[in-house]
């Protein structure tokens, strides 16, 4: 595609629910990142995939907090039993996955949880 | 991992005025330095960034200088106009091109 595009742009939901992100890269790009962005702070590292090596999981914040890819295609950020401290901005990003090439972010979706 | 500090975190400047931000890494793998722009509820994007074989950059009004012997690496922004007013972040991506960001910066160019 164009660009990265994320889905869903906005979610509200319940406490205690799960929630699936997802987010397809620019076609090609081998790595792909996760981010979470509370309002007004930084961009807090997930999860980083780069082609069929293990993911980097180091920045996942607790097990409630889970990603997949398929191949270098689509990623899916799901978050179970979902806490109000959960709402933030959820960033996707990917790169051609060689050191010191440019990444490019999606819109974000927006999570909200009540 | 790479631990990334960004001075100032708030920077107020006068429309015209230069602007300087400072970040310092401390993975010293790190070969590659860049620049991300931020605007209100936008995506990040790059906006510069500059390689080690490299002492600086320059594109129209903006500019990163490296010091890698001191870890540091510099955004520059002369002119400054209310369109510069955004977060700005460092992400120096260590060894393993894994981009660690750094806390940002919040420019803020009064007209």
């Amino acid at each position: 595609g164009a660009g990265v595009s994320q889905s869903p742009s906005n979610k509200v939901t319940e406490k205690g629910k799960d929630v699936e992100l997802r987010c397809d890269p620019i076609s090609g790009h081998t790595a792909l990142y996760w981010y979470r962005q509370r309002l007004g702070q930084g961009l807090e590292f997930l999860i980083y995939f780069q082609g069929n090596s293990a993911p980097d999981k180091s920045g996942l914040p607790s097990d409630r907090f889970s990603a997949e890819r398929t191949g270098e295609s689509v990623s899916t950020l799901t978050i179970q039993r979902t806490q109000q401290e959960d709402s933030a901005v959820y960033l996707c990003a990917s790169s051609s996955g060689y050191p010191g090439n440019t990444i490019y972010f999606g819109e974000g979706s927006w999570l909200t949880v009540v | 991992g790479e631990n990334v500090e960004q001075h100032p975190s708030t920077l107020s400047v006068q429309e015209g005025d230069s602007a300087v931000i400072k970040c310092t890494y401390s993975d010293s793998a790190s070969n590659y330095f860049p620049w991300y722009k931020q605007e209100l509820g936008k995506r990040p994007q790059l906006i510069i960034d500059i390689r080690s074989n490299v002492g600086e950059k320059k594109d129209q009004r903006i500019a990163v200088t490296l010091n890698k012997t001191a870890k540091h690496f510099s955004l520059h922004i002369t002119e400054t106009q209310p369109e510069d007013s955004a977060v700005y972040f460092c992400a120096p991506p260590g060894a393993t091109n894994k981009l660690i960001f750094g806390t940002g910066t919040l420019l803020a160019v009064q007209p």
